[in-house]
């Protein structure tokens, strides 16, 4: 069964640098045609797509947190991260990492999800 | 990007009815690239509808999914007690890939 878990500080000051890391067991991230995912919550609110990486190293982001964001893989460690530059209040919210299917971009495993709050 | 309004905000329902749940799209989802999740409280959603209408692995046959274009719904034929969450929809005909705002169905 695989099992997607996240972990990173759960506290960044304003203007910092927010870093999560997704550890996935049970099945190996090199695996082909899967995309890794983040998606985050504010408090009380609804679902965002951040971004992904395919296994090739490729990755996408959705165009309103482009120029902050990045998503990198280490095959060696069965892992991927997340970097968001330049947090403000306005992204405190549950970060979550998941698979997004082989064939399409619908999202079948899960982490717990993070919480992550920006605040001085 | 695509925008997608769930309907109604919230749905209150005795266990044993049938849920009606709605998701409309601003444009077109391509190729019904449209999936439903359930969340409740403190947990990550699951994944129960791929392709408007294609049950996730283990989800019962309670649920069930359809529609094309821009509207969809999720039908929970009759509500069991752990049904009472909330719901979205979410499409991936089109980057960026958007989720709607829920629907809480909750206990009347």
């Amino acid at each position: 069964q695989l099992q997607l878990q996240e972990s990173g500080s759960g506290l960044v000051k304003p203007s910092q640098t927010l870093s999560l890391t997704c550890a996935v067991s049970g099945g190996s991230i090199s695996r082909g045609g899967y995309s890794w995912t983040w998606i985050r919550q504010p408090p009380g609110k609804g679902l965002e797509w951040i971004g992904y990486i395919y296994h090739s190293g490729s990755t996408y982001y959705n165009p309103s947190l482009k120029s902050r964001v990045t998503i990198s893989v280490d095959r060696s460690k069965n892992q991927f991260s997340l970097k968001l530059s330049s947090v403000t209040a306005a992204d405190t919210a549950v970060y979550y990492c998941a698979r997004g299917d082989e064939y399409d971009d619908y999202f079948d495993y899960w982490g717990q999800g993070t919480l992550v709050t920006v605040s001085s | 990007e695509i925008v997608l309004t769930q309907s109604p905000g919230t749905l209150s329902l005795s266990p044993g009815e049938r849920a009606t749940l709605s998701c409309g799209a601003s444009q077109s989802v391509s190729s019904s690239f449209l999936a439903w999740y359930q969340q409740k409280p403190g947990q990550a959603p699951r994944l129960l509808i791929y392709g408007a209408s294609s049950r996730a692995a283990g989800i019962p046959d309670r649920f069930s999914g359809s529609g094309s274009g821009t509207d969809f719904t999720l039908t929970i034929s009759r509500l069991e007690p752990e049904d009472f969450a909330v719901y979205y929809c979410q499409q991936y005909g089109s980057s960026p890939w958007t989720f709607g705002q829920g629907t809480k169905v909750e206990i009347k």
